[in-house]
């Protein structure tokens, strides 16, 4: 069955540094693969998505993902962190009847 | 207002009871979704429904039940609630189903069975 792993939990970072969120899928082909960030108390938005073509993919707020096939990744960076970011962070890819597949999560925590 | 929204944001009940979400979209998108969010286990898809009157199954459909009587509403209902539906419910929808369709969710419910 396909699956979408986030090996951390929690990450805390201090605000300013740089982040990296890792994401893990299990698929044959090239699946079509999603972020989404989860405020809380809110629902989930779209940070970014990937479908073909250009590896390095960039979203909104600063976000960008990069698709590695090698590695089944597609891993989500952000070069300054700021407070606000502090979050849940969901990687998804869309399995074979086209539906969404979430990983377990992780949430960020911001240093000041 | 514009968007997707659930009623209620928070629900305590007890278990045996009939409980029912509400999901309200005014986009007028085909496609509507239902989703519980559980520590640990992401998002998982309940039910899903392509258009009025077309429902189908999703991950973890038992114990679930759901209509499409109008193409902006999609309740969830749990006919008779169990502790294991304790969760936060949330709410989606789209144009259609591919990759290249973005979802958009609601603000979820919290639900809690005693």
């Amino acid at each position: 069955a396909q699956s979408v792993t986030q090996p951390d939990i929690h990450i805390t970072v201090s605000e300013g540094a740089s982040l990296e969120l890792r994401c893990n899928y299990s698929y044959g082909a090239t699946p079509y693969l999603f972020w989404y960030v989860q405020s809380p108390g809110q629902g989930l938005q779209l940070l970014l998505k990937y479908f073909s073509g250009d590896t390095l993919v960039q979203g909104i707020k600063g976000f960008e993902a990069e698709f590695k096939r090698s590695q089944s990744s597609f891993n989500l960076r952000k070069p300054s962190v700021h407070w606000s970011d502090a979050a849940e962070y969901f990687c998804a890819s869309e399995d074979s009847s086209y539906k969404l597949i979430f990983g377990s999560g992780t949430r960020l925590l911001v240093r000041p | 207002d514009a968007g997707i929204t659930q009623s209620p944001r928070y629900k305590i009940t007890e278990t045996g009871r009939q409980v029912t979400l509400m999901c309200h979209q005014t986009w007028s998108h085909s496609y509507m979704f239902w989703y519980r969010q559980d520590l640990g286990h992401g998002l998982r898809l309940i039910y899903y429904s392509a258009a009025a009157d077309i429902t189908d199954k999703g991950e973890v459909p038992d114990g679930y039940v759901v209509s499409r009587s109008k193409t902006e509403n999609f309740p969830l209902t749990l006919e008779s609630a169990t502790r294991s539906q304790t969760s936060v419910y949330f709410c989606a929808s789209s144009v259609g189903l591919a990759g290249n369709n973005e979802q958009f969710f609601g603000p979820g419910t919290r639900l809690t069975v005693l």
